[in-house]
């Protein structure tokens, strides 16, 4: 199947710093990328949609201006959580679409980034 | 818009013994139905999909699951689990068309081989 990477796998913070965490897709183009986050013991949410080219489209409740979104490339979704707080502290996880002649919407998921923020 | 409902939030199960994991949606659109497998720190794994076709799917690891459209279920099972089986399964819907691509995810349901 195909391959998402995300970097870095861990990453602990001050109280107000920003953080950027990066997704890339490692074999295939991916015009649209997903950002879930996973608090502990709780399933996924979806975060955002990140658009090659455009800007991201964010869900209902998430602060745009908190959790920026850029799709440099067709390989590349980076996302940076802005002045972090101990409430960010989350399980953040990319996903991609592979193109449609490798699969049937379904969405291959990077390793995750856990956020730890002091 | 749609939800997904795992009725089991924990499955304790003996080695070898069989397990089915309980998934159950709703959507006013057809929907594509998944189960993803994720380990302790690590992203998510596809255990299989059900897109359109046969209601029977096989999926990876000896899974297979049911689409059930007038009960709206897609119950997980396998006839003979392993230790390694040991980890969280997520159920997850999606929409076709411009929502191609967006998860819904259910609560996750927690899978504990014991030998």
């Amino acid at each position: 199947g195909a391959v998402v990477s995300q970097h870095p796998s861990r990453v602990i913070c001050k109280s107000g710093t920003s953080v950027k965490i990066e997704c890339r897709s490692l074999d295939f183009q991916a015009t649209t990328m997903f950002w879930y986050r996973q608090f502990p013991k709780q399933s996924l949410m979806l975060m955002a949609t990140s658009n090659e080219g455009s800007k991201a489209t964010y869900e209902q409740g998430v602060e745009k201006d908190k959790f920026l979104i850029n799709h440099a490339s067709l390989t590349l979704s980076t996302l940076t959580v802005t002045s972090a707080h101990p409430e960010d502290s989350s399980f953040y996880i990319c996903s991609a679409p592979p193109p449609r002649d490798r699969g049937g919407n379904e969405q291959f998921f990077g390793p995750g980034t856990r956020l730890t923020v002091l | 818009a749609q939800s997904v409902t795992q009725l089991d939030s924990q499955v304790p199960v003996f080695e070898e013994a069989p397990v089915e994991l309980r998934c159950n949606y709703s959507s006013s659109v057809s929907v594509y139905l998944f189960w993803y497998v994720q380990y302790p720190n690590q992203g998510l794994q596809l255990l299989l999909k059900y897109l359109s076709g046969s209601t029977l799917v096989k999926g990876i690891n000896g899974f297979e699951a049911e689409f059930n459209k007038s009960q709206t279920s897609f119950h997980l099972r396998k006839p003979s689990v392993h230790i390694s089986d040991t980890a969280e399964y997520f159920c997850a819907v999606s929409k076709g068309g411009t929502s191609y691509g967006k998860l819904t995810f259910g609560q996750g349901t927690i899978l504990t081989v014991h030998p």
